[in-house]
């Protein structure tokens, strides 16, 4: 069955220090993977994708992620986080245009 | 472009009345996907349709809740009669023909408050 996992509910960084948010997947091929970002009230941003080629992909705001197969993650990254990127981060799967499958998301607070 | 367009952007309504909510999805896109984000649940899907057609209902909760998609540029989520359990927030998000890797676009979502 198709899954997708984000271990970390809430984390906490301080401003201008690294971050890595992560997100591992369960499916039945290689899917296509995508990073959503959800500020207070607002619905969710593409961020970036992932569904072929390089397996480092970079998205907006700074944002990269990375693709690896042999451990199913794809997880996101920013070398230094800014008090505008404290909001809720969604990890997706999917294939064509079937339906995503959502993680249930990772708060992340900005420390000043 | 405007991009996905959902109205109201609140609905506050007593239990039992009926409540629809609008989606207009962005111009050129042909699947459309309705969500609901709750606390306990996070992000549900509740159906999808495909060139107007709806493909995936399985997600819809129960026959209380109805989807139409009469043209390629509205569709409709019907709940009728409204429970307290249906206060969510209802996001409707649209895909271009079978572009899978070009990533959803969301609305604002519809923030429901049944009481």
């Amino acid at each position: 069955a198709q899954s997708v996992t984000q271990p970390d509910i809430h984390i906490t960084v301080s401003e201008g220090a690294s971050l890595e948010l992560r997100c591992n997947y369960s499916y039945g091929a290689t899917p296509y993977l995508f990073w959503y970002v959800q500020s207070p009230g607002q619905g969710l941003q593409l961020l970036l994708k992932y569904f072929s080629g390089d397996t480092l992909v970079q998205g907006i705001k700074g944002f990269e992620a990375e693709f690896k197969r042999s451990q199913s993650s794809f997880n996101l990254r920013k070398p230094s986080v800014h008090w505008s990127d404290a909001a809720e981060y969604f990890c997706a799967v999917g294939r064509n245009f079937n339906k995503f499958y959502f993680g249930s998301g990772t708060k992340l607070n900005v420390k000043p | 472009d405007a991009g996905v367009i959902q109205s109201p952007r609140h609905e506050v309504t007593e239990m039992g009345q009926e409540v629809t909510l609008r989606c207009k999805p962005i111009s050129g896109h042909n699947s459309l996907f309705w969500y609901r984000q709750t606390m306990m649940r996070g992000l549900e899907l509740l159906i999808y349709f495909n060139n107007n057609v709806p493909i995936d209902d399985s997600g819809m909760p129960e026959d209380r809740f109805s989807a139409k998609m009469p043209n390629a540029s509205f569709s409709t989520l019907k709940i009728q009669p409204s429970e307290p359990r249906d206060s969510a927030v209802y996001f409707c998000a649209s895909l271009p023909g079978q572009g899978g890797g070009y990533g959803y676009t969301f609305g604002s979502g519809t923030r429901l408050t049944v009481v």
